[in-house]
């Protein structure tokens, strides 16, 4: 049973668009959601994060909404440049689970220049 | 300067061997954490260290044993390997203050078992 789901498997932009990629969760007791980035052959480098009692954090170019009503969460990055493309995943933890993280599938982001 | 860094990057094995994956953090930080990526890609948590003591153990195989001898390293020991158990593994690492949830990952280890 997947509680955190990325529902786009890839994601296609021309640079300088926006990139919207977004995630859905389940459990309600998760408190903090995070975004992570990992190009082949590297670990996950972490990118932005969003505490359930916020609705937005921005950070530069990277954007995070988050949507408790709906259980949703995006990530926006504009503009988009090559270097974004990588697979992206989100991430959940809730304090009553030690913190431990719970991710997505990932998807995977082209940018066309 | 490599913050958490994990050897071998590359393993391959046969089936019913046993071997060991090794991780170090130069974070200072008190959590560290066994990732397991199977084939259809999610990232599935194994197991948590604070400050060398076991605080979250998932449903693993009694196969897999962590041992943390100092808060910064921990290492994944794999008893009898299975086919099933080709994945790559990430170790993390995290502070204990908030925000204790952002994690920092290794590179990975390819595991291969033949």
């Amino acid at each position: 049973d997947q509680q955190v789901k990325q529902n786009s498997p890839s994601l296609s932009v021309q640079e300088g668009r926006i990139s919207i990629l977004n995630c859905d969760y389940t459990n309600s007791m998760f408190d903090y959601f995070l975004w992570y980035k990992k190009y082949p052959a590297e670990g996950p480098t972490f990118l932005i994060s969003i505490s359930s009692i916020k609705d937005k954090n921005e950070d530069g170019r990277f954007t995070v909404f988050l949507n408790k009503s709906a259980k949703h969460l995006s990530l926006h990055i504009v503009p988009s440049q090559p270097g974004d493309s990588a697979v992206y995943f989100c991430a959940a933890s809730a304090r009553e689970y030690g913190n431990k993280l719970v991710f997505g599938a990932g998807t995977i982001l082209r940018v066309k220049s | 300067d490599t913050a958490v860094s994990q050897t071998p990057k590359y393993l391959v094995t046969q089936m019913g061997n046993d071997k060991s994956i090794k991780c170090e953090q130069n974070l200072g930080h008190d959590t560290m954490y066994w990732y397991k990526q199977d084939s259809k890609k999610f990232l599935k948590i194994m197991f948590s260290y604070n400050n060398k003591e076991l605080i979250i153990n998932e449903t693993v195989p009694n196969r897999f044993s962590p041992k943390s001898p100092d808060k910064a390293h921990l290492n994944l020991h794999i008893n009898s390997l299975e086919l099933g158990d080709s994945a790559v593994y990430f170790c993390a690492s995290s502070a204990r203050d908030f925000p204790y949830n952002e994690q920092f990952f290794g590179p990975g280890t390819r595991l291969t078992v033949l």
